[in-house]
């Protein structure tokens, strides 16, 4: 099944404490990204990559780090997470057709994240 | 920039009402393409139409459609005879065409919609 697998699905952590959220898409996909969602103001983007060793800041990429080595994987890392980094996370691939312009993104579950 | 508004923030209605989510954007490409997610309880978003900025034709899937007016920059969605398993939160979103092959997918706030019993 063409999928888009985000790990681990929730997580309650403290202030400061290192972790990652892991992302891994079976669809050879070129472009990933993560957003995050927060009430009231939808999903924006935290950071994206166009293929392996690409990768960009998105609209809030403030305290988050990504890594592009291999082409499957996308993880987000939260070198030092604070309180504010709660929120839901969506991780989301899509081929990059430049002929056929904007792609479907397939999304991942979720994984909400709590920062105490 | 991009900018995608939801006005509607919570909608509820009764079950085979028909409702209409609104959904107003801006954006100064002439290329673009809009979409409509839903996230339902379980959480996870579902795609449900994307179009282009050259398509203005309003589209039907079963009960649901889409009316896209770019003289007025909106992009309105309509569930016709609304059930209990349309409850969801329904996302619009805006992309350019800049980066070509990917792009960024600007959100709206997103709707919520319940349809009572």
């Amino acid at each position: 099944e063409a999928q888009v697998t985000q790990n681990p699905r929730y997580l309650i952590t403290v202030t400061g404490k290192k972790l990652t959220v892991t992302c891994s898409q079976n669809m050879n996909h070129e472009y990933m990204s993560w957003y995050r969602q927060d009430p009231g103001l939808g999903l924006r983007q935290i950071y994206y990559s166009m293929n392996v060793e690409v990768t960009d800041k998105g609209d809030v990429p403030e305290g988050y780090k990504v890594s592009r080595k291999e082409k499957r994987n996308f993880p987000l890392i939260l070198e030092s997470p604070s309180p504010n980094q709660t929120s839901l996370y969506f991780c989301a691939s899509s081929p990059t057709e430049a002929a056929s312009g904007a792609n479907v993104l397939t999304f991942g579950a979720g994984s909400r994240l709590t920062v105490l | 920039a991009q900018k995608v508004t939801q006005a509607q923030t919570e909608i509820s209605v009764v079950e085979k009402e028909d409702v209409t989510l609104d959904c107003v954007y801006e954006t100064r490409d002439t290329t673009y393409y809009l979409f409509w997610y839903k996230q339902p309880p379980s959480g996870e978003l579902v795609f449900l139409i994307r179009r282009n900025s050259f398509d203005e034709q309003n589209e039907i899937s079963g009960r649901y459609s889409w009316n896209f007016q770019k003289s007025t920059s909106s992009f309105n969605f309509t569930i016709t005879a609304s059930q209990v398993v349309d409850s969801a939160v329904y996302f619009c979103a805006l992309s350019d065409a800049l980066i070509q092959g990917a792009q960024k997918l600007v959100f709206g706030q997103g709707t919520r919609l319940t349809i009572n019993p």
